[in-house]
C-alpha cells in the first residue's frame, strides 16, 4: 500500500515563526498536493507539484511556499506564521488517473 | 453555488439502517472520488469512479454522468461507519471537494 507520511500530527507555533510541514510518499508518485481543511470551508488546495522542482499555485497560495527537491518529499513552508493559518493541513499524492492517497494530517495551531 | 454539493450535511441513523449520501456537481469531470475522514483527520479513499457502480464490502458507489450525480450507499450500517464522507470531483488538473457529510451511527 502507498504510504503518505506527514512529519507531525500536532504543531503549536508562535506568530511570525517560519514553519515547515513535511510530507513523504513511498511509491514514486509524480503528483503531490497540499490542502488545508477548515470547518465550513472543506478542503482547499494550497499548492501542488507534478514533478521534482515543479510547483503550481492552488486556490489559496498566499502566505505559503513549497519545495520539492526530491520526488518523494513535498514540503509546505509558512514563511511567517499567522493566526489565520491555524488549520488542519493534509498532504496527498497520486499518479496518473489513480486514486489519491492522503496523509494523516497535521493540526497546526499558531498562537 | 459550490461546484460540488453534498446532501445531507449531517445524518444520524441507527445501527443496521441503509444509508445514502448524495453528491451533485456542476463541472465536467474525469473522475469522482468518495473519501472517508475519521475523527483525528486522516482521509481514506473509498472509491474512484467515472461510470456505473462500484462495490466494496458494505459500501456501494454509483455515478450518473448525464445527471452529474453520485450516491454513496452503506448497507447494514455500524457505529464504526461514523465519519465524515467527502465527495470530490476531478476536472482537468485538480480535485474539487464537497463540504462533506457527517454520519453518526448510533448503536
Amino acid at each position: 500500500d502507498v504510504k503518505v507520511t506527514q512529519s507531525s500530527r500536532y504543531l503549536v507555533k508562535r506568530t511570525g515563526e517560519k514553519v515547515f510541514l513535511e510530507c513523504v510518499q513511498d511509491m514514486d508518485h509524480e503528483n503531490m498536493f497540499w490542502y488545508r481543511q477548515d470547518p465550513g470551508l472543506g478542503l482547499r488546495l494550497i499548492y501542488f507539484s507534478y514533478d521534482v522542482k515543479m510547483k503550481e499555485k492552488g486556490d489559496i497560495p498566499e502566505g505559503y511556499s513549497v519545495s520539492r527537491e526530491k520526488k518523494e518529499r513535498f514540503s509546505l513552508i509558512l514563511e511567517s506564521a499567522s493566526t489565520n493559518q491555524t488549520s488542519m493541513y493534509l498532504c496527498a499524492s497520486t499518479v496518473g488517473s489513480y486514486g489519491y492517497t492522503f496523509g494523516s494530517g497535521t493540526r497546526l495551531t499558531v498562537v | 453555488k459550490n461546484e460540488v454539493e453534498q446532501s445531507p450535511q449531517n445524518l444520524t441513523a441507527q445501527e443496521g439502517e441503509f444509508i445514502t449520501i448524495n453528491c451533485s456537481y456542476s463541472v465536467g469531470i474525469s473522475a469522482l472520488h468518495w473519501l472517508q475522514q475519521h475523527p483525528g483527520g486522516g482521509i481514506v479513499s473509498l472509491f474512484m469512479l467515472s461510470s456505473g457502480k462500484k462495490k466494496h464490502g458494505r459500501l456501494i458507489a454509483t455515478i450518473n454522468i448525464q445527471e452529474k450525480h453520485s450516491s454513496l450507499h452503506i448497507t447494514a450500517s455500524h457505529p464504526r461507519d461514523s465519519a465524515v464522507y467527502i465527495c470530490a470531483v476531478k476536472g482537468a488538473q485538480k480535485l474539487v471537494f464537497g463540504q462533506g457529510t457527517r454520519l453518526t451511527i448510533n448503536p
